[in-house]
């Protein structure tokens, strides 16, 4: 049983630049969120989709921007990128309904020079 | 609002010794508590969870949390460190959000334990 994956597992971006990472939840779960967890912090919650809507948002900018497919699939986009967005960004996935709890994947690490 | 505090940055112990990572939580109604570790480049694994029920929760690896409501704390325990338990250790609370009710989880700022052979 596949858990979450994540890709790309590394990526070196450039100020201003724009920059898309996938997830594909667990078998089974519909619905995704994304942390942001920069260096020496706990993860920060960004957003949540469920239905292809989003239903949270954390507090950031509208830099960042995410979408969900049919297929429960979820990208998170951040535009304009700053030296800031440095950080390991973290996909969750769990079934409303199902058990309390998220599973996560191995994250992205985003590296802005 | 729902929070988490891990007071101390690092824990020392030697292979062998029993281990204790501290947490402490702010919550109204009833918490969901939950802890993860994490190891080096990876993401977030998942150890255990308290819910309702028995105030010592058992879960993987030989980890056990103990929740007690009177100290509003939720410390992380394992009676005999192994070295390969060294990582970052994040403990975590559950929210609800607004009118949606769709759950998020609030970190702790996380605790590096470090286990000499």
């Amino acid at each position: 049983d596949a858990g979450v994956t994540q890709s790309p597992t590394h990526l070196i971006k450039t100020r201003g630049q724009q920059v898309t990472l996938r997830c594909s939840p667990k078998s089974g779960h519909d619905t995704v969120s994304w942390y942001q967890q920069a260096l020496g912090q706990g993860p920060q919650f960004i957003f949540q989709y469920y239905e292809e809507e989003e239903r949270q948002r954390g507090n950031f900018p509208d830099r960042f921007s995410g979408h969900q497919f049919p297929n429960y699939s979820s990208e998170l986009n951040v535009n304009a990128l700053l030296l800031g967005d440095s950080a390991l960004y973290l996909c969750a996935s769990r079934s409303v309904g199902g058990q309390v709890g998220y599973t996560f994947g191995s994250g992205t690490r985003l590296t802005v020079v | 609002a729902q929070s988490v505090a891990q007071p101390e940055d690092q824990v020392n112990v030697a292979e062998g010794n029993p281990l204790t990572v501290k947490c402490t939580y702010s919550v109204s109604g009833n918490p969901y508590l939950f802890w993860y570790v994490q190891y080096p480049n990876r993401g977030l694994q998942f150890l255990l969870k308290y819910i309702t029920g028995d105030n010592l929760v058992k879960g993987s690896y030989g980890f056990e949390a103990e929740f007690n409501k009177s100290q509003t704390s939720f410390h992380l325990k394992k009676p005999s460190a192994l070295v390969s338990d060294s990582a970052l250790y994040f403990c975590a609370v559950r929210t609800l959000g607004g009118n949606t009710g769709f759950q998020k989880l609030v970190f702790g700022t996380g605790t590096r334990l470090l286990v000499s052979p």
